[in-house]
């Protein structure tokens, strides 16, 4: 029963382009989402999140879009850097509770 | 104050040993969070604190798994008669709860194996 979907494992982009990631859900109780990034040998570093009420939010080089009627939410990043590439993880938090769903993790690679 | 810290951030062990984790949040923080991650996964969620009060706990939990958090500050993870398929990084997680979005903070993790 995967809640939180990333179906794109990999992605790569040059330097200075757009990156877009990914990530659809099932649960219609998530009433925020996240995203993290994460370095090898490093725990997850939280990166931006949005409230269901909302359809975008923006912080810096990082904007989130959600889309609630196709339960899809996306994480755009421009310009990428080569420091940018890491995991990607999205994550959901069901209303009323402290659990976590995370997806599987997609790998962006920012080349030079 | 660092962050999040957990101790160790290796494990090998033998089938059938008991192992301990410990986590030390961020202080004030009074969420805190165990997740376990296999590869090419994302965290799986374990079990829940605030403060001392274990208050959500994930059916993978088995019973060879407690947690505890006996002050409301550090918390430790115990494993119980390891298994092959209990190798995984295990990373610990806190918040205070009053930012936006909820976010956590993570720790580096424990990667245990198990031989």
């Amino acid at each position: 029963d995967q809640q939180v979907k990333q179906n794109s494992p990999s992605l790569s982009v040059q330097e200075g382009r757009i990156s877009i990631l990914n990530c659809d859900y099932t649960n219609s109780m998530f009433d925020y989402f996240l995203w993290y990034k994460k370095y090898p040998a490093e725990g997850p570093t939280f990166l931006i999140s949005i409230s269901s009420i909302k359809d975008k939010n923006e912080d810096g080089r990082f904007t989130v879009f959600l889309n609630k009627s196709a339960k899809h939410l996306s994480l755009h990043i421009v310009p990428s850097q080569p420091g940018d590439s890491a995991v990607y993880f999205c994550a959901g938090v069901e209303a009323g509770t402290y659990k976590y769903i995370f997806g599987t993790g997609t790998r962006l690679k920012v080349l030079a | 104050d660092t962050g999040v810290s957990q101790d160790p951030r290796h494990k090998i062990t033998k089938r059938g040993q008991n192992v301990t984790f410990r986590c030390d949040p961020i202080s004030e923080h009074n969420r805190l969070y165990w997740y376990r991650q296999t590869l090419g996964q994302g965290p799986e969620f374990l079990t829940y604190f605030q403060n001392e009060a274990q208050l959500e706990k994930s059916r993978l939990l088995s019973d060879r798994f407690s947690a505890e958090r006996p002050k409301g500050s550090f918390s430790t993870l115990e494993i119980q008669r390891t298994e092959q398929g209990d190798s995984a990084m295990y990373l610990c997680a806190s918040s205070d709860g009053t930012s936006v979005g909820n976010e956590q903070f993570f720790g580096p993790g424990t990667r245990l194996t198990v031989l």
